[in-house]
């Protein structure tokens, strides 16, 4: 079954650091998004991706964090000038658009912010 | 935005007995799943489930979307069962509720 890639595992940088979070999606899928969970709290929605712009961005995505598909396979998520309150689990996440909507999850990449 | 709301908050099963999790939801959505969360982390989908009853070994689902309400069923508990369940609600974007979180002791 095919499903959704996330690399690396697990980031640790310094506060003020820049930081490309990777995801490969689903090949065949259009839609593209980013979560994030502060440890023991809820996932929340960061941005959804199509056709090559943002299509929905919470308050959270502020102007520190990018989104980019630099290829016919990649999604990353960029985040400039990092702060300690970055540091969670950031989620990728792809649907094919359909009407049912599926989101399938990767495995998650654990940022730590020192 | 959409409230999720889900009960238990936290859940103490010993292994073998059944349980249910609950899941409302504020308003009409094109799409519910339900996750498990692994203790490292993964979010593991184990239904899809807009409306109606789906089963799949020793878990089921049913969501009544015209009442904003959706159940997940684990029977015959094991210990592998235990950690994060959550529900989230598709209206063009997910919203997750705050958890299950379940603990099933040998």
């Amino acid at each position: 079954e095919p499903e959704v890639t996330q690399t690396p595992s697990h980031q640790v940088t310094q506060m003020g650091q820049e930081v490309i979070l990777r995801c490969v999606p689903i090949s065949n899928h259009l839609y593209f998004y980013w979560y994030r969970q502060i440890l023991g709290q809820k996932v929340e929605f960061l941005v959804s991706f199509y056709n090559n712009e943002i299509s929905e961005k919470s308050e959270i995505f502020d102007d520190r964090f990018s989104v980019e598909r630099p290829d016919g396979s990649n999604f990353t998520l960029k985040i400039r000038s990092t702060k300690l309150e970055d540091s969670a689990m950031y989620f990728c996440a792809s649907s094919d658009g359909s009407v049912s909507d599926t989101q399938y999850f990767g495995p998650g990449t654990r940022l730590t912010v020192l | 935005g959409i409230q999720v709301e889900q009960s238990p908050p936290d859940l103490i099963l010993q292994e073998g007995a059944n349980s249910t999790l609950r899941c409302n939801f504020s308003d009409s959505v094109n799409n519910l799943q339900w996750f498990h969360q692994n203790p490292w982390g993964q979010l593991i989908n184990l239904f899809y489930i807009p409306s109606g009853t789906k089963q799949n070994g020793r878990l089921s689902a049913t969501t009544v979307a015209t009442e904003r309400y959706s159940l997940l069923y684990i029977s015959s508990s094991q210990t592998t069962d235990s950690g994060v369940y959550f529900c989230a609600v598709n209206f063009n974007k997910f919203y997750f509720g705050s958890g299950t979180k379940l603990n099933v002791k040998p």
